[in-house]
């Protein structure tokens, strides 16, 4: 059974760089899947960040797609989200999820982090 | 940018349905997925590829699709099943994948 866990800075400030790591065990992280992030800021709904496969292959979010950046760490078994030039309205829960399947419909889910941005 | 568009909410008492739409022009196309999202818990996947159900996800979810249109239904609707729904597609490149809004869904 696939497990997820989210780790990274709780606090960023306005500018910096948001920088989190997914840590896969149970799993892989060269096996045939496609490894995601999604985040929830307060009071919104869900936003999909983007995905990334072992090869580094990646999707982003065309309006994150500037700031955006994902890797794997197939050393570590984890993979990992950069987002540049945080500004307040990038403070979210941020998850990180796998399609089990290896389709892209995220159905095992870390327990999410939240990442304030102030200063 | 592709769009899924959800109202806002619903609200039903114990034991009726539920009723939950999803608009996206790529739904001819593509796949819907629902997902139910609760306070403080991660996403869980109720409906995948339409109308499949993965394991341990009760009978009374259901999900339909047709033209632009996906719908979640929750048949006999409890209590426990109050969450934020939301739908989750791509658009036509496949490449790109979003989420619908939101639908609060409240049953009382």
């Amino acid at each position: 059974q696939v497990q997820l866990q989210e780790s990274g800075p709780g606090l960023v400030k306005p500018s910096g760089t948001l920088s989190l790591t997914c840590v896969v065990s149970g799993d892989s992280i060269i096996s045939d899947k496609w490894w995601s992030w999604v985040r929830q800021s307060p009071g919104k709904g869900l936003e999909w960040i983007g995905e990334i496969y072992h090869t580094g292959s990646s999707n982003y979010n065309p309006s994150l797609k500037t700031r955006v950046a994902m890797s794997v760490d197939k050393s570590k078994n984890q993979f990992s989200l950069k987002l540049y030039y945080v500004i307040a309205a990038d403070t979210a829960v941020y998850y990180c999820a796998v399609d089990r399947s290896g389709y892209h419909r995220p159905d095992s889910w870390g327990q999410g982090t939240l990442v304030t941005v102030s200063s | 940018s592709y769009e899924l568009t959800q109202p806002p909410s619903v609200s039903v008492s114990p034991g009726q349905t539920a009723r939950i739409t999803c608009s996206g022009d790529a739904l001819p196309k593509k796949y819907a997925y629902w997902y139910q999202k609760k306070s403080g818990q991660a996403p869980v996947l109720v409906i995948y590829d339409d109308n499949k159900r993965p394991s341990g996800i009760p009978e009374r979810f259901s999900g339909s699709s047709s033209g632009t249109m996906a719908t979640l239904t929750i048949s006999g609707a409890q209590v426990d099943d109050e969450a934020d729904y939301y739908c989750y597609s791509t658009d036509s490149s496949g490449n790109t994948w979003v989420f619908g809004g939101g639908t609060e869904l409240t049953v009382l």
